[in-house]
């Protein structure tokens, strides 16, 4: 069974600071999505990587396979940074599946 | 990214009733679809996975007859919740994908609440 494991579940930060947010997985896995949720739900996804390092803007996701560790940098944070972040690993063979992480409530502050 | 839409955003219904909740891939051909259900402040789950044509595969502890999934088409999936109770009452997401379900776009969600 394939489990994620998401750090911190809460994060408070001021404007400005950079942000990283941790994410490790039990088994291997095709790739790792980050996902973002705002209030009223609406899911936006970020990045699925499955080696190296991706960049889109202030945000950067980084992958480690042989450690099962992934991470979610925000630089630069801004209020509307704020969300739940979500990882989520891909697995399986023919048919792909999800394993959600609980989620990493980030707050940032002006 | 594709674009999937889902519809309604939101939906009160009187226990008892049926609802259905549609999802969409706007530019895409989505052979794969997947429904999610969301506990508040709880992880995403995985309900079932459909193929389009076929019949839906339901994970365990999902019950087929109260939520049933139709995948007619390539780009329209339903989830119909029938004789709804209050603990029906979440936030159900879809996702569509091209064959296998390696990349998912996500749906905005719909809101049901069951009075």
């Amino acid at each position: 069974k394939n489990e994620v494991e998401q750090s911190p579940q809460n994060l408070t930060a001021q404007e400005g600071e950079f942000i990283t947010i941790n994410c490790s997985y039990s088994v291997g896995i095709s790739a790792l999505h980050w996902l973002q949720q705002h209030p009223g739900g609406g899911i936006v996804s970020l990045f699925m990587l499955s080696s190296g390092k991706k960049k889109h803007g202030r945000l950067i996701a980084t992958i480690n396979i042989q450690e099962k560790h992934s991470s979610l940098h925000i630089t630069a944070s801004h209020p509307r940074d704020s969300a739940v972040y979500i990882c989520a690993s891909l697995w399986g063979g023919s048919n792909y599946k999800l394993t959600f992480g609980k989620g990493t409530l980030l707050t940032v502050n002006p | 990214g594709a674009v999937v839409s889902q519809h309604p955003s939101r939906v009160i219904c009187k226990s008892g009733t049926s609802v259905k909740i549609e999802c969409r891939s706007l530019d895409f051909q989505a052979t794969t679809m997947f429904w999610y259900r969301q506990f508040p402040k709880k992880s995403l789950m995985l309900m079932a996975t459909s193929n389009e044509g076929s019949k839906a595969t339901y994970e365990q502890g999902v019950e087929k007859d109260k939520f049933l999934i139709n995948h007619a088409s390539l780009t329209l999936s339903t989830l119909t919740v029938t004789s709804a109770h209050p603990e029906d009452s979440s936030f159900y997401i879809c996702s569509a994908a091209g064959p296998g379900g390696y990349e998912q776009y996500f749906g905005p969600g719909t809101r049901l609440t069951v009075t």
